[in-house]
């Protein structure tokens, strides 16, 4: 079984200062990761995934995530962030063991401030 | 389609009635999950289809849950008797028939009151 921990519940930041969001993971096999963003009232949408190759993978709205076996992270950034990236964050993890289902971290609050 | 669509979009439930959700996959997509979010940011995952077969059940509350995908139909998740609890948004998602670790495509949720 795998479980998934956002290190951060909230995280102010203001527009164009970098921003990070840490996501650390617990499997016993080969993990795929992803972060997933939602806007206020809306559903959940892909920024970028982690499946295998290059550990640092870059995604939609000019965030990256670095993955780090030894670690067992996959930090979230963003060099400069806007008003419109205001929005819950959320880790997940699905595993060769779990036949496709995501499990999530608790998700990060991100305000960005003027 | 080319998103997940849900219905409806809100629905409120006196404890004990009946709830029943929808959700149209992607046009294409095999696999169909529905996953539970309460308290803003807590997500459970509940069951998932392979098409119209149950392919994982195991985080469906199984006295008051159940869930259908039919052939040319919306999927369905019904909720019997509801309970206080319950209240949460739902969310279905769909991914491609692909290997493990495929993108899924979430719907934008139907959020249930139960008073």
């Amino acid at each position: 079984a795998q479980s998934v921990t956002q290190l951060d519940s909230q995280v102010p930041v203001f527009e164009e200062a970098p921003v990070e969001l840490r996501c650390n993971y617990s499997s016993s096999v080969s993990v795929y990761l992803f972060w997933y963003v939602q806007y206020p009232n809306q559903g959940l949408q892909l920024l970028l995934k982690y499946l295998s190759g290059s550990t640092l993978v870059k995604g939609i709205n000019g965030f990256e995530a670095e993955f780090n076996k030894s670690q067992t992270s996959f930090h979230l950034r963003k060099p400069s962030v806007h008003i419109s990236d205001t929005a819950e964050y959320f880790c997940a993890v699905s595993d060769n063991s779990n036949d496709y289902k995501l499990s999530f971290g608790a998700g990060t609050t991100v305000t960005v401030r003027a | 389609g080319e998103e997940v669509a849900q219905t409806p979009k809100h629905l409120v439930r006196g404890e004990g009635q009946k709830a029943k959700l929808y959700c149209a996959p992607i046009k294409g997509h095999s696999y169909v999950f529905w996953y539970q979010q309460v308290l803003k940011n807590e997500f459970k995952f509940l069951i998932s289809f392979q098409n119209e077969n149950v392919f994982d059940e195991t985080g469906m509350p199984k006295e008051r849950f159940s869930a259908k995908c039919l052939p040319n139909s919306p999927c369905s998740l019904e909720i019997q008797a509801t309970k206080l609890e319950d209240s949460a948004v739902y969310f279905c998602a769909s991914s491609p028939r692909q290997q493990r670790g495929d993108t899924q495509y979430f719907g934008p949720g139907t959020r249930l009151t139960v008073l």
